[in-house]
């Protein structure tokens, strides 16, 4: 049973435009979570986490959200860049610091 | 920021071969390594946890006799494939922890392909 998921596989957006890429999770006792860009042929690249105890985390152009209640966390990216045209992986920490991964989103962003 | 060094990123070889694949944290010292392995359209999944010095800890269902985990400095931890077979075709993936509290910083992977 996958614990962490991210149910749409593609998403494309318009330069310019806001970029939202969701990720579910089903275990509670997760604690941390991040999000990873990756490129092809490229291993993933740390991107932004937030902690349990935040609802919200922004870094410039990339904010992330987290409902506890609703076991959901959501990155926005805004506004979308032909550069960020990426396959997207949330992630989940554990406490013994392990990381569980849904499938990635691959966002477009088309110019 | 963080690099960490995967290599090869590329091995094709004939099955009963057994293949390494080394990862190094090239400006950290990494206090855990771990290993991921990832088939098409699926996600990264977890195989090993490897400390510097200690026997690695194997996830559910990962044979530790056929993926030999080797963390023999702070800085280098190996995977060795041994008596690959097709079905162990995958994209392999390593990722290294310099601090609990900080994110882990992947290699780039390496694509092992078995005839």
């Amino acid at each position: 049973d996958q614990q962490v998921k991210q149910n749409s596989p593609s998403l494309s957006v318009q330069e310019g435009r806001i970029s939202i890429l969701n990720c579910d999770y089903t275990n509670s006792m997760f604690d941390y979570f991040l999000w990873y860009k990756k490129y092809p042929a490229e291993g993933p690249t740390f991107l932004i986490s937030i902690s349990s105890i935040k609802d919200k985390n922004e870094d410039g152009r990339f904010t992330v959200f987290l409902n506890k209640s609703a076991k959901h966390l959501s990155l926005h990216i805004v506004p979308s860049q032909p550069g960020d045209s990426a396959v997207y992986f949330c992630a989940a920490v554990s406490s013994n610091y392990k990381l569980t991964f849904g499938k990635g989103t691959l966002l477009t962003v088309n110019p | 920021g963080a690099v960490v060094s995967q290599h090869p990123s590329w091995v094709i070889c004939k099955s009963g071969t057994s293949v390494k694949i080394e990862c190094r944290s090239l400006d950290f010292q990494a206090t855990t390594m771990f290993w991921y392995r990832q088939f098409p359209k699926q996600s990264l999944m977890l195989m090993a946890t490897s400390n510097e010095g200690s026997k690695a800890t194997y996830e559910q269902g990962v044979e530790k006799d056929k993926f030999l985990i080797n963390h023999a400095s702070l800085t280098l931890s190996t995977l060795t494939v041994t008596s690959a077979h097709p079905e162990d075709s995958s994209f392999y993936i390593c990722s290294a922890l310099e601090h609990r509290d900080q994110p882990q910083h992947f290699g780039d992977g390496t694509r092992l392909s078995i005839l």
